[in-house]
């Protein structure tokens, strides 16, 4: 279908609140990736899947950050007991194969807001 | 590491000037090359990209040219335009078995052009 969808596009937490972050990839694409956008930043790697494999978990910056693909599909980063510094634009992307050369389509992200 | 550096911003030109966005990149092996850009309120977009050294991307009237001797991938278009005013970013991405196809990302450039 469409790109790379995202929701909430806006989400605003108090600090201490769980919070869930949705994308849908585009149909078909094996790879997906979360990045995290600090203001005036450019994106960073959080995690990898692969179908559901979550193959690299490298970028998590704390044991508070969960992510999920459990079908292979649709993806949900979660962010337990929220901080101020989290507050952030979250990207996802996806890929049609972990291949050399396949473009990484990018979501509009989701808009995370600690306060 | 790997890591990319990009000219800081913002670049304020006049309409059909001649833009360069530098890019530098330190990185293990032989990474492929990428300028994204995102227009405001916008996802980010695949504008060009350059997987070999020599390669040159060019997309849109914007063109670079990887150069392993220098270890950079300069961003140029000869005469902007209103409509390409945007944060445009450089980014690398591993080519070896076994790495994540993660991007990695400079801090992003962003230009504004007038009328």
């Amino acid at each position: 279908g469409a790109g790379v969808s995202q929701s909430p596009r806006y989400k605003v937490a108090k600090r201490g609140q769980d919070v869930a972050l949705r994308c849908d990839p585009i149909s078909g694409h094996v790879s997906l990736f979360w990045y995290q956008q600090a203001l005036g930043q450019g994106p960073e790697f959080l995690t990898y899947f692969q179908n559901e494999a979550q193959l690299d978990k490298s970028g998590l910056p704390s044991d508070r950050f969960f992510a999920e693909r459990p079908e292979g599909s649709v993806s949900t980063l979660k962010i337990q007991r929220t901080q101020q510094e989290d507050s952030a634009v979250y990207l996802c992307a996806s890929t049609r194969a972990r291949r050399e050369g396949n473009e990484q389509y990018f979501g509009p992200g989701t808009r995370l807001t600690v306060t | 590491g790997n890591s990319v550096t990009q000219m800081e911003g913002p670049v304020t030109l006049s309409e059909e000037a001649f833009l360069t966005i530098n890019c530098t990149y330190t990185a293990t092996g032989y990474p492929s090359l990428f300028w994204y850009v995102q227009y405001p309120g916008e996802g980010l977009q695949l504008l060009l990209k350059a997987t070999k050294a020599d390669d040159k991307g060019s997309n849109k009237g914007f063109e670079a040219t990887y150069r392993k001797e220098t270890t950079s991938f300069h961003l140029e278009k000869g005469s902007v335009q209103v409509s390409d005013s945007a944060v445009y970013f450089c980014a690398l991405r591993r080519n070896y078995g076994g790495a994540t196809n993660k991007l990695i990302f400079g801090t992003g450039t962003l230009l504004a052009v007038q009328p």
